[in-house]
């Protein structure tokens, strides 16, 4: 089994500014997947960001990216230029890369990003 | 493209009764689906992964008497839980995964907010 560790519970920064979230996680498996989701209060889960574990180049999403260290089992989100609008729940999550089938998110306890204007 | 809609939003049901929730897909196939519930400030928990045509397999400490899931077609899957208690009271959401996608990417629904009085 998998885990998955967010120790910020709640983070606030000015608007404009740069916000780093931190995630590690803990498993045996060697192909995974890592994500980061959003949920505003809509608390629609909205994707922000994909890392394959094979990959060793960090993704990036516009204002978004990521810090993968796969040795430590790090993956960081970096948000740059921060505006009002990310404010919501950040969650990191793992999913076990399967041959033929998909297996379910697991997901760490979430981080509370607060814009501040 | 994909989206996943979750009926109802909301419903409030008396405590011995039994609540369906449907997952669709609206406009992609969905091979696999998953559920998730998620209390209040608190992260999403995997609870059950349903393949078409087949039984769903739940995640160890799910009770698939009460929380009964069919996934009848390639757009749809439905939870119905059963006999439902306070207890059952909460957000639950269902993410779907495309046929043909090779991202593993999950597209989740909306959320259902149960009551249970």
């Amino acid at each position: 089994a998998q885990t998955v560790t967010q120790s910020q519970p709640e983070m606030s920064v000015q608007e404009a500014e740069t916000v780093t979230l931190s995630c590690t996680y803990d498993t045996s498996e060697n192909n995974y997947y890592l994500f980061w989701y959003k949920q505003p209060p809509s608390r629609q889960m909205i994707l922000v960001i994909r890392q394959e574990a094979y990959k060793q180049q960090n993704a990036t999403e516009n204002r978004f990216s990521v810090n993968f260290q796969k040795a430590a089992k790090s993956f960081s989100l970096k948000i740059s230029d921060s505006q009002l609008g990310d404010t919501a729940m950040y969650f990191c999550a793992f999913m076990k890369r399967s041959g033929g089938g998909a297996d379910g998110l697991t997901f760490g306890k979430g981080t509370h990003l607060i814009i501040q204007p | 493209g994909a989206v996943v809609s979750q009926h109802p939003s909301w419903v409030i049901c008396k405590s011995g009764t039994s609540v369906k929730i449907e997952c669709r897909s609206l406009d992609f196939q969905a091979t696999t689906m998953f559920w998730y519930r998620q209390f209040p400030k608190q992260s999403l928990m995997l609870m059950a992964t349903s393949n078409e045509g087949s039984k769903a397999t739940y995640e160890q400490g799910v009770e698939k008497d009460k929380f009964l899931i069919n996934h009848a077609s390639l757009t749809l899957s439905t939870l119905t839980v059963t006999s439902a208690h306070p207890e059952d009271s909460s957000f639950y959401i269902c993410s779907a995964r495309e046929l043909a996608e090779i991202s593993y990417e999950q597209y989740f629904g909306p959320g259902t907010r149960l009551t249970v009085t």
